[in-house]
């Protein structure tokens, strides 16, 4: 079975830009969930969709937004880039979305904003 | 809010001596904890979680809701050990995760 996978791997933009991201899940899964990763702030969750709904969101400003379409894909949007948005995006799926079943990662979009 | 602790950025130990990875939370609900793992060129990867109460290449964890610690422990490090591991606890009904700041360890020869 093919693990999750993220495009694209790597980005370049420039502050006031705008980016998305694309995160495939496993084949049946229909809870993705996407997080940030930086040196100083480490992972942080940003939000998690199932079935196309979004369930759960962290702490971050409306610039981030996501979406999850009916095939279980999902992407996820920043809006007017900062270059603290300069990070590890990492998109993360599991089965069914209900208990403590597995999450699954994808191997990351590194965005650099200059 | 939850917050979960790794106190060590960097562990280092030698081959086949006992690995202690720190972990406390705080939570006012009833917690799910898991450690993740991250070998070198690796993507993210379960490691344990606490309702399972199992063993996993030689490490467990104990949850302690009195003294709100969840460390993983392994009697024997192996050099294939070395890896970056984070401590994770489990909200929202398991759709969010609240990670710690991760510890390196360093199982050297």
């Amino acid at each position: 079975k093919a693990g999750v996978t993220q495009t694209p791997r790597y980005l370049i933009k420039t502050r006031g830009q705008q980016v998305t991201l694309s995160c495939s899940p496993i084949s049946g899964h229909r809870s993705v969930s996407w997080y940030q990763q930086t040196p100083g702030q480490g992972l942080q969750f940003l939000f998690e969709y199932f079935s196309e709904t979004q369930r759960n969101k962290g702490n971050f400003p409306g610039r981030f937004s996501g979406r999850q379409f009916s095939n279980s894909r999902s992407e996820m949007n920043v809006s007017t880039l900062e270059l603290g948005d300069s990070a590890l995006y990492l998109c993360a799926s599991r089965l069914s979305g209900q208990g403590f079943d597995e999450q699954f990662f994808g191997p990351g979009t590194r965005l650099t904003v200059l | 809010a939850q917050r979960v602790t790794q106190p060590e950025k960097l562990l280092s130990v030698f081959k086949g001596a006992p690995v202690e990875l720190k972990c406390n939370y705080s939570y006012s609900g009833s917690p799910e904890l898991f450690w993740y793992v991250q070998y070198s060129r690796q993507r993210l990867q379960l490691l344990l979680r606490h309702i399972s109460r199992e063993s996993i290449k030689g490490f467990t964890a104990d949850l302690n809701k009195g003294e709100t610690s969840f460390h993983l422990k392994k009697p024997f490090a192996q050099e294939e050990d070395s890896a970056m591991y984070y401590c994770a606890l489990g909200t929202g009904g398991g759709n969010k995760l609240t990670f710690g700041t991760g510890t390196q360890l360093k199982v050297e020869l």
